[in-house]
């Protein structure tokens, strides 16, 4: 029983690259939620997704970041541009439908900019 | 912000019952008790969650008050593995994101 996919689990990037992270829910999951995590800081909210469809976005950053969760595929967060200040480990978790469903956590993806 | 106050940090002794303090004095009637925990370099680890009854599972126990103002999670036998940051998050059934506090450290002491 796969659990919370994100690959890949370290990436490394120079400033103004892109960056792409994947994440596949766990199975029978249509709900996809990404959180960033900065170096010694907690977890943020940053976007929830349905098959298709950006539900909340309102913890993503108003440029460079965008998501998506296509009908078939991996959800996937990317950011263009990258500074420095996007160095951190980003998590995906899934659930089935959100009410009172608990979300259930990848391992994440480390970003590191050089 | 963080709807709950835990303490910073805690220490157990391995093989004792850790109990993890939580206050939500201001939860609303629709809120569930959630919480989570993040082992070193992991991704959050879902461990249980309640509405108003004690709960309890395979990982540990979920105590909530009878005016729902403040809960305790017991990890009946602690392991050195239970090393972690521990979250507890107010939320209510309808809502999308989790809002994540400082949590609280627990070491576990060999």
């Amino acid at each position: 029983n796969a659990g919370v996919m994100q690959n890949p689990r370290h990436l490394v990037r120079r400033r103004g690259q892109e960056a792409r992270l994947r994440c596949s829910p766990m199975k029978g999951h249509s709900h996809v939620y990404w959180y960033r995590q900065l170096p010694e800081e907690g977890l943020k909210f940053m976007v929830y997704l349905q098959k298709e469809n950006i539900i909340d976005e309102s913890g993503m950053p108003k440029e460079r970041f965008s998501a998506e969760f296509p009908k078939e595929g991996p959800s996937i967060l990317r950011i263009q541009q990258v500074v420095r200040g996007d160095s951190a480990a980003y998590f995906c978790a899934s659930s089935r439908a959100p009410e009172n469903q608990p979300q259930h956590f990848g391992d994440g993806t480390r970003l590191s900019i050089l | 912000d963080a709807k709950t106050t835990q303490p910073p940090s805690m220490d157990c002794a391995e093989g004792r019952a850790a109990n993890l303090p939580c206050n939500h004095s201001t939860i609303s009637g629709n809120e569930y008790v959630y919480w989570y925990r993040q082992i070193h370099s992991q991704g959050p680890q879902y461990i249980i969650h309640g509405l108003k009854n004690n709960e309890t599972n395979e990982m540990a126990s979920l105590i909530i008050t009878e005016d729902r103002k403040s809960s305790t999670l017991i990890l009946p036998h602690a392991t050195l593995r239970d090393t972690a940051v521990y979250y507890c998050i107010v939320r209510a059934g309808w809502d999308d994101k989790i809002i994540f506090g400082k949590g609280t450290r627990l070491h576990i002491l060999p």
